[in-house]
């Protein structure tokens, strides 16, 4: 088995702030996500990555960076905090692509004052 | 428009009813998977289910492709079934995935 760990589990930063949220996976798994979640929400797809330093923009991209140096992990970064996106922050992985089974983490739930 | 629209979204049954999610797609899905969202947040897959029919446990998902539906079949529900379930979907097979806002499940006991 395999594990996704995301860090912080709660990040609360200033408006405007520069914040980075991490993610490591364990599984040796080729493609990770970032996904945001408004509270009662579905996810949406920030970045994902097919593989070492590779980087697709998904639909929620705006505001963000994304950074996949090491094939186990994918880093996000919030480039100015806004207290609109108060969300959870999901990072995933799968072994290919998302048709394959998608392992989640816990999420980074982000706060922003 | 919303790519992926679940419904009810909200659903309360005593233990032991059966439940029936419901998702709809306004496009070919060349992918679909069920999710399963625990009250603390954390998600898991309970089925990729594309075409056709597919049981595990007490879970049956059947998606009509031409359609754009599928369907989220729970039998005999427990309590610890309770929380959200989420429906998404792979277009092009291009990792461009796209979630419902899900089902929000209460089992009674």
């Amino acid at each position: 088995g395999g594990i996704i760990t995301q860090t912080p589990k709660f990040l609360i930063g200033q408006e405007g702030q520069k914040l980075t949220l991490k993610c490591q996976q364990n599984f040796n798994h080729d493609t990770m996500y970032w996904y945001r979640q408004d509270s009662g929400k579905g996810l949406r797809l920030i970045y994902y990555s097919i593989t070492e330093n590779d980087l697709q923009k998904g639909d929620l991209s705006e505001g963000y960076d994304a950074s996949r140096e090491k094939k186990s992990s994918f880093s996000l970064t919030v480039t100015s905090a806004q207290k609109n996106e108060m969300a959870v922050f999901l990072c995933a992985s799968s072994r290919v692509h998302w048709g394959e089974t998608l392992y989640f983490g816990s999420g980074t739930r982000l706060t922003v004052l | 428009g919303q790519q992926v629209q679940q419904s009810p979204a909200s659903l309360v049954l005593q233990e032991g009813e059966n439940a029936e999610l419901q998702c709809n797609f306004s496009s070919t899905a060349t992918q679909l998977q069920w999710f399963y969202q625990s009250p603390g947040g954390s998600l898991v897959s309970l089925l990729s289910n594309p075409s056709g029919t597919k049981h595990t446990g007490r879970l049956t998902s059947t998606t009509v492709t031409k359609e754009r539906r599928s369907s989220l079949h729970i039998s005999s529900s427990q309590t610890t079934d309770s929380g959200t379930y989420l429906c998404a979907i792979d277009r092009n097979s291009n990792n461009r995935i796209f979630f419902g806002d899900g089902t929000q499940l209460v089992v009674k006991p």
